[in-house]
């Protein structure tokens, strides 16, 4: 089966830096996805990666080591609307995505 | 309407009920898809829907029944649930079945 893990839980200050780790154990690779939820609203796409490397798209910026079956996310200058679950996923196919439990990222003030 | 819309938003249904789930996209899209989502758990993909041919069946329990009559909509017909079968209902759409997913914002089933 597929084993995508992060961590639960996380909380950082307006503000600061957070990264969100993702490792993974798929029976195929054809990309990672990360995406925002916030509480009772739609999952929102928020980058992909499918080479090694970093990708940034603002204050957001997500890497990916496919040798060590690895992901972050990276949430710079944090910002009480960036309070959300932030989801990894990975596509081990043509279209399938395994997604992750999810972790829950609470900014303070 | 824009983007992916789900109704209704909430339901509560009894074990012996039988309720519809909708969806629909406005993006033009050829993939739909249905995910459970329950509290504290990765999204579980439950069927595909690819130019309204039904590429993927994940195991889901017969009560739960789809239905995908044009590429726009996409149903989800609900019989003699079971209480663990509460959670969020997601529906998802994508241009075609390798792109990005756009997802709707779910209709939270309680099943009493």
């Amino acid at each position: 089966g597929q084993n995508i893990d992060q961590p639960t839980e996380m909380t950082a200050t307006e503000g600061a830096i957070v990264q969100i780790n993702c490792t993974y154990q798929t029976s195929g690779f054809n990309g990672l996805f990360w995406y925002q939820q916030h509480a009772g609203e739609a999952p929102t796409f928020l980058s992909y990666n499918v080479l090694d490397g970093l990708e940034e798209k603002g204050r957001f910026s997500s890497f990916l080591s496919r040798s060590k079956g690895y992901s972050y996310l990276l949430l710079k200058e944090l910002q009480m609307k960036d309070s959300a679950s932030y989801l990894c996923a990975v596509r081990d196919g043509d279209y399938k995505l395994s997604f992750g439990a999810g972790t829950t990222v609470t900014v303070r003030a | 309407e824009t983007g992916v819309t789900q109704t209704p938003r909430h339901l509560v249904m009894g074990m012996t009920n039988k309720k519809s789930l909708k969806c629909e996209q406005h993006l033009g899209h050829n993939a739909m898809y249905w995910y459970k989502q329950s509290a504290k758990k990765p999204l579980e993909l439950m069927f595909v829907y690819s130019l309204e041919e039904r590429v993927e069946n994940n195991s889901v329990p017969s009560r739960f029944s789809p239905e995908c009559p044009n590429s726009s909509h996409l149903f989800l017909h609900l019989h003699t649930l079971q209480p663990e079968d509460s959670a969020l209902y997601l529906c998802a759409s994508s241009q075609v079945l390798d792109n990005e997913q756009f997802f709707g914002p779910g209709t939270r089933l309680t099943v009493l």
